[in-house]
């Protein structure tokens, strides 16, 4: 079965640089969400989309800004990158966002290494 | 404001015994989604098991069952017959909030199968 898929797996940057991270939802999954992990810790929620319409906002710092695309990927666009921002990011994916049943499917993440 | 607590930051268990992962949950909504994903040092989250706030019977999927106590607000994962493979994170979460439903996860049990 189709999975969730992350782009780069791996990335790399400088402090102050930019840093641009995609994800391509499960077909047929209209809703996508941002999460952050800090090393040795739980997921954090950055963002979601319903409809390529932001849905929710979470803990995500102003450099950070996300959108969702008419073929439903999306990405999180990160500026001005900082130490603290070096986490595992993951995209996950649903279907039926308002109900308490969807399950969100997780891609593998993009781990975000800031020197 | 929603919360999940995962008291066990470690567990050690032989292999094919049963292990049961503690999560304890707080929230003042009446409906709600409660769910366990498996995080390999790998990286991935992988959705294992999720039980609705008003599912009257515990949930099973596999060698996964969640024992549901909604008085005690638990939702323990019980794992039978436990594999080397199932050594990972594992982490309780949470569904919450409008629309398209973030997730609020616990701090993590790790846990290690010893052969």
């Amino acid at each position: 079965a189709a999975g969730v898929i992350q782009s780069p797996r791996h990335l790399i940057k400088e402090k102050r640089e930019t840093a641009t991270l995609k994800c391509y939802p499960i077909p047929r999954h209209d809703t996508v969400y941002w999460y952050q992990q800090g090393p040795g810790q739980d997921p954090q929620f950055l963002i979601s989309f319903y409809e390529k319409m932001q849905s929710d906002k979470g803990s995500i710092p102003d450099r950070f800004s996300a959108q969702q695309f008419s073929d439903y990927h999306s990405e999180l666009n990160m500026s001005s990158l900082e130490l603290g921002d070096s986490a595992l990011y993951f995209c996950a994916s649903s279907v039926r966002p308002w109900r308490e049943s969807d399950t969100q499917y997780f891609g593998p993440g993009t781990r975000l290494t800031v020197l | 404001a929603q919360k999940i607590t995962q008291t066990q930051p470690g567990m050690f268990v032989q292999e094919k015994e049963a292990v049961t992962l503690d999560c304890t949950y707080d929230t003042s909504d009446q409906s709600y989604g409660l769910f366990w994903y498996k995080q390999p040092s790998s990286g991935e989250m992988i959705f294992l098991i999720y039980q609705g706030s008003y599912d009257e019977q515990n949930a099973t999927e596999g060698r996964y069952s969640l024992n549901f106590q909604k008085a005690r607000k638990s939702a323990n994962l019980v794992i039978s017959a436990s594999q080397l493979g199932d050594s990972a994170m594992y982490f309780c979460a949470m569904s919450t909030g409008r629309g398209a439903q973030k997730l609020v996860f616990g701090q993590g049990t790790r846990l290690t199968i010893n052969p």
